[in-house]
């Protein structure tokens, strides 16, 4: 079984600060890892993934995250916030070892970027 | 290249009737998903097609079924709809089936069921 844990249903930042949206998984086996942004209306939209090796990844419109194995954890950052980055963000883990296409997703988090 | 297409976009039906919902993956695409979004349950994984074969299924009823053609093209069908059943019904496409590939999302079909 998989699962993931999306712990703020709501992250508030100001444009140009750092933020900062958080995501733990639980896996079985080894996981692969996935940050999706959905729009209003809206289907998702993929930003970046963790397959192996380094555990920082960088992704799209200057995000990334950070793999943490002994935390089960994989937060996703950026190093200054824009007001478009305003979204709802889903986390989702995937079983490595299965080789499974079932994605598990977290509940969601929606950023609030203020000007 | 254009991407995961759904259709419709919108659909009202009544209790009790029965619905066919469409996807056409990227070109290329072996591989479709179909997940149901509400706000009470997020996102929730309904079946994976894999070269016209069922490889996944999620813990929803008989009454939610799918299929894939020769062309990637997949379709998913609700019957005896039920009001739980209004919800966003996304499709996803990747290149092949396997855990390791993202999938690319469509912009969702919202069904209304009255």
């Amino acid at each position: 079984a998989q699962s993931v844990a999306q712990p703020e249903d709501q992250v508030n930042v100001a444009e140009g600060n750092p933020l900062t949206v958080k995501c733990t998984y639980s896996v079985s086996g080894n996981p692969y890892l996935f940050w999706y942004v959905q729009y209003p209306n809206r289907g998702l939209q993929f930003l970046l993934k963790y397959i192996t090796g380094d555990n920082l990844v960088k992704g799209s419109y200057g995000f990334e995250a950070e793999f943490n194995k002994s935390q089960t954890s994989f937060h996703l950052k950026k190093p200054s916030a824009l007001v478009s980055d305003s979204a709802l963000y889903f986390c989702a883990v995937r079983d490595r070892d299965t080789n499974a296409g079932k994605s598990t997703f977290g509940d969601g988090t929606t950023l609030t970027v203020k000007p | 290249k254009a991407g995961v297409t759904q259709t419709p976009r919108y659909l009202i039906k009544t209790r009790g009737q029965q619905v066919t919902l469409s996807c056409s993956p990227i070109s290329g695409h072996r591989s479709v998903s179909w997940y149901q979004q509400t706000p009470g349950q997020g996102l929730q994984f309904l079946f994976e097609y894999f070269s016209e074969t069922q490889r996944n299924k999620g813990n929803f009823p008989g009454r939610f079924s799918g299929r894939q053609f020769s062309n990637s093209r997949s379709e998913m069908n609700v019957s005896t709809l039920e009001l739980g059943d209004s919800a966003l019904y996304l499709c996803a496409s990747s290149f092949r089936s396997g855990s390791i590939n993202e999938q690319f999302f469509g912009p969702g079909t919202r069904l209304t069921v009255l």
